[in-house]
């Protein structure tokens, strides 16, 4: 099984673009897709990517993901910050040996 | 509109059992895989189990294996896990998750609390 590291914390001001990085410690990140999900306080997770880059219906294309193989990491971008996305996040992916695996999280700040 | 909704969570002793429940609606149910993946408190999300359409594919994290059961009814349009040998570290709660081919988690349920405590 393969892990997936992400910041514990990243903070930034309203209206600036802010990216979260996932790197996985063994295996391509382009062998499976990448996940990623907003976690507000006291709420449920909800999908804000899928598919490495995809975007759900009613999700705002202020969210963008991306995979870069030469980091082996996946990445979330948030652009026009809002104080509305001060949430955690969790980027997930499949191992392809029967597992689903989660980053530990990243707390963001809206300073 | 998709809807999941668990339920069955509770205060269980060590070594009890508790079985949770999601009803779903909004889409056709035996189309779709289905999961459960739980959350301690303070902690990060964690995959549980797994049940693919028609049942016919099943995978547990190895923290449950054993202990866990999942299953489904398709008449009641339900998605279930049978949790045996409660341990403290199964404390968290529980989500049910609507999956897609990928391995994308696409709708999940706002959960239902298991606290295993003495």
């Amino acid at each position: 099984n393969f892990m997936l590291t992400q910041p514990h914390s990243v903070s930034e001001s309203p209206g600036k673009t802010l990216t979260i990085s996932c790197t996985r410690s063994s295996g391509s990140i382009a062998s499976n897709y990448v996940q990623w999900y907003q976690q507000r306080p006291g709420s449920a997770p909800t999908t804000v990517i899928y598919d490495d880059n995809q975007r759900p219906s009613g999700v705002p294309d202020r969210f963008s993901g991306s995979i870069d193989s030469s980091s082996n990491s996946a990445s979330l971008t948030i652009s026009g910050l809002k104080a509305e996305d001060e949430a955690d996040y969790y980027c997930q992916s499949y191992d392809g040996n029967i597992h689903w695996v989660f980053g530990g999280g990243t707390k963001v700040s809206v300073l | 509109e998709v809807q999941l909704v668990e339920s069955g969570g509770g205060l269980v002793p060590p070594g009890g059992s508790l079985r949770l429940s999601c009803s779903v609606s909004g889409f056709t149910f035996r189309s779709y895989s289905m999961n459960w993946v739980r959350q301690a408190p303070g902690k990060g999300l964690e995959w549980v189990a797994y049940i693919s359409t028609s049942s016919s594919t099943i995978y547990y994290a190895d923290s449950v294996k054993g202990r866990f059961t999942i299953s489904t009814d398709i008449a009641k349009n339900s998605v279930y896990l049978q949790m045996n040998s409660l341990r403290d570290e199964d404390t968290a709660m529980y989500y049910c998750a609507r999956s897609i081919l990928s391995g994308a988690f696409q709708h999940w349920g706002q959960g239902t609390l298991v606290t295993v405590s003495s």
